[in-house]
């Protein structure tokens, strides 16, 4: 079974450009996170979809980020402009519904760098 | 609201030595408890989870936690260390409300002596 897909792995732009990172999850799964992990630090939630629907969307810095998944399937976390402090990783998880509890399966992560 | 607290941002062992990592929540809510294992350059793995069964848990690679209520603790162990080990280690807890949703620890990175 493959897992969780994101690309591209590594991404070095300029400040002020704009940024995409694209993510598959595991197949069957409806609910989707996008997280961002600073360097030294544990991830931290930036948005939750359930199917399509974004149902926690309060920690994404809506003045620059973005985010869909339009069929409920893939989805794209969206940076613009980029600033310096946006260098990190960003990780996608996913999980399955109708469980006690839904284990969540990551991905690789993107590794952005702003200069 | 949930959050942990790891204590030791970076842990050394020597080969086939007892490791231990530290981790202690806060949560108003009864929680649900978890350890995953970040390798470099990749996304993290579960290693062991709690949900309210037993207090005992046993996870993948020979690591296990337990959950101690008293001491709000949900500290990882392993017997003995194996060079593999050597990796950052981040402790989550969410709530039982089927939100799902983790709130991570800083992290500890776990270095294994040969």
């Amino acid at each position: 079974e493959a897992g969780v897909v994101q690309s591209p792995r590594y991404k070095i732009i300029e400040k002020k450009q704009p940024v995409a990172f694209w993510c598959n999850p595991i197949s069957g799964h409806n609910t989707l996170y996008w997280y961002l992990q600073n360097l030294g630090q544990g991830p931290e939630l930036l948005i939750r979809y359930e199917n399509e629907e974004a149902v926690d969307d309060s920690q994404l810095p809506k003045d620059r980020f973005s985010a869909e998944r339009l069929k409920g399937v893939d989805s794209t976390l969206k940076i613009q402009p980029a600033e310096l402090g946006d260098s990190a990783v960003y990780l996608c998880a996913s999980s399955a519904i109708g469980q006690t509890y839904n284990e969540q399966f990551f991905g690789p992560g993107t590794r952005l760098t702003v200069l | 609201a949930q959050s942990v607290t790891q204590l030791g941002s970076h842990v050394s062992v020597s080969e086939g030595a007892l490791v231990l990592l530290r981790c202690n929540y806060s949560s108003s809510v009864p929680p649900y408890l978890f350890w995953y294992v970040q390798y470099p350059n990749q996304g993290l793995q579960l290693l062991l989870k709690y949900t309210s069964a037993a207090t005992l848990v046993k996870g993948i690679n020979g690591f296990e936690a337990e959950f101690k209520k008293s001491e709000t603790s949900f500290h990882l162990t392993k017997p003995s260390a194996h060079m593999s080990d050597a990796a950052e280690y981040f402790c989550a807890v969410s709530d039982q409300t089927g939100a799902n949703n983790l709130f991570f620890g800083t992290g500890t990175r776990l270095t294994v002596i040969p």
